[in-house]
């Protein structure tokens, strides 16, 4: 059975700075993986999605990096700002089936 | 306009009673899908639908039953609500099951005192 893992918790920095949130999972049998964020009362948003076969993904200020070997991704935040301050959430899809497995989340606070 | 819309996004009731989480998506979806998230952030599949038809029930109680008139609608009915099921409801759906991306809707959260 698929775990996932974040660490850590709950992150607050000051603006401006550059951070790393982690994700792990137990079994390396995976389809894809992809970093999600959610804001309070709102859905998820998708931020970037890493298929088994790619070792990283970018989308402006962000960069995701996947050893599915390892059984770990890490996503990096770039100068970071306030709006960036948000609950981000990792989720693997396993190689059968269609269901994502979720992480309990970084709650992140990027202070002014 | 919403992509994928459910209404209530809050429900507050009483133990025992009876409610219904309805979602719709405009997407042109054919594979839609119900996420409880608990207290402790932990986001889990509770069911799936393709083009009307059941195709994931993870372990949830009997209690729980999704329903799924068309393709573009699955809603969730759960008899005699109990404490354990305050939590956010997130509908999602995505253009097939195996596809890559899933669009969530903005999550019901459901209070039962």
């Amino acid at each position: 059975k698929q775990e996932v893992t974040q660490i850590p918790a709950a992150l607050s920095v000051p603006e401006g700075e550059n951070l790393v949130l982690n994700c792990s999972f137990t079994d390396s049998a995976i389809y894809n993986l992809q970093w999600f964020r959610q804001d309070p009362g709102k859905g998820l948003t998708s931020l970037l999605l890493i298929q088994s076969s790619q070792r990283e993904q970018t989308s402006g200020r962000l960069n995701a990096s996947l050893d599915k070997s390892s059984g770990r991704s890490t996503l990096y935040i770039a100068a970071s700002q306030p709006g960036d301050s948000a609950t981000y959430l990792c989720a693997v899809k396993g190689t059968s089936g269609s269901r994502l497995t979720f992480g309990e989340g970084t709650q992140l606070t990027v202070n002014p | 306009d919403t992509a994928v819309s459910q209404t209530p996004k809050y429900l507050v009731t009483q133990m025992g009673n009876d409610k219904s989480i309805k979602c719709e998506q405009n997407l042109g979806h054919d594979t839609m899908y119900w996420y409880k998230q608990d207290s402790k952030k932990f986001l889990k599949i509770m069911f799936s639908y393709n083009n009307k038809e059941l195709i994931i029930n993870e372990t949830v109680p009997n209690r729980f039953s999704p329903k799924s008139p068309d393709k573009a609608h699955l809603n969730l009915h759960i008899n005699s609500l109990e404490l354990g099921d305050s939590a956010v409801y997130f509908c999602a759906s995505s253009h097939s099951p195996g596809a890559n991306v899933l669009t969530f809707g903005a999550g019901s959260r459901l209070t039962v005192l």
